[in-house]
């Protein structure tokens, strides 16, 4: 079964600061990974996501994750925020053997402080 | 614009009283899915569909019911809603066919935020 695990469900960082928000993931065959962001009232879209070609994958809006399989993570960064940022991040897994449904994470709210 | 659309987009429905949210889909992606998220615990899917005629139970099906007659539609039923089915429901697809560059990622609705009195 596959798993992931997003380490702290608020994160709040001032406006310029770098952006980390954490995932781990748990999957018994090669992944496929992906963040999704959610704004206020709405539903969610992708900012990036990682189909074993390279580790480090650019997404939208600046925003930019590395797989790393030996720390079985998938950690999203940004080098500095906006206050547009803010927002919900999810983290998802799934695995490539089909449709297979997406796994999500519980979700981290990022806040930016002005 | 092609996407996925959902209806209503939120409802007040007395418990015990029968509901389906709807969901329709442009992009003849073969995969849907429906989804429940919650205060504190993310998006847990309710139930998918691979392609048209097919269903599947996900992590919380539960008083759900689903059924997918053709490749755009897919509607969620909750036969007799209760309180605890108070959430935001949301539909996605996915399309397997278009290559492995957007393998397994799903393109999600606008939500339907349903409260259960």
């Amino acid at each position: 079964a596959q798993s992931v695990t997003q380490l702290g469900s608020h994160v709040s960082v001032s406006e310029g600061a770098l952006v980390l928000l954490r995932c781990n993931y748990s999957s018994s065959v090669p992944p496929y990974l992906f963040w999704y962001v959610q704004y206020p009232n709405q539903g969610l879209q992708l900012l990036l996501k990682y189909t074993s070609a390279a580790t480090l994958v650019k997404g939208i809006n600046g925003f930019e994750a590395e797989f790393k399989k030996s720390e079985t993570s998938f950690h999203l960064t940004k080098p500095s925020a906006h206050m547009s940022d803010a927002a919900e991040y999810f983290c998802a897994v799934s695995s490539y053997s089909g449709n297979t449904p997406l796994v999500f994470g519980k979700g981290t709210r990022l806040s930016v402080i002005a | 614009i092609a996407g996925i659309t959902q209806a209503p987009t939120s409802q007040i429905l007395a418990a015990g009283r029968r509901m389906t949210l709807r969901c329709t889909q442009d992009m003849r992606h073969n995969a849907m899915y429906w989804y429940r998220q919650d205060l504190g615990l993310g998006l847990r899917l309710i139930h998918y569909s691979n392609t048209a005629g097919t269903t599947g139970k996900g992590e919380v099906p539960d008083g759900y019911s689903v059924s997918r007659a053709n490749t755009d539609d897919f509607p969620l039923t909750l036969a007799s809603a209760v309180p605890s089915q108070t959430s935001v429901y949301f539909c996605a697809s996915s399309d397997s066919a278009s290559g492995l560059s957007s393998y397994n990622e799903q393109f999600f609705g606008p939500g339907t935020r349903l409260t259960v009195l």
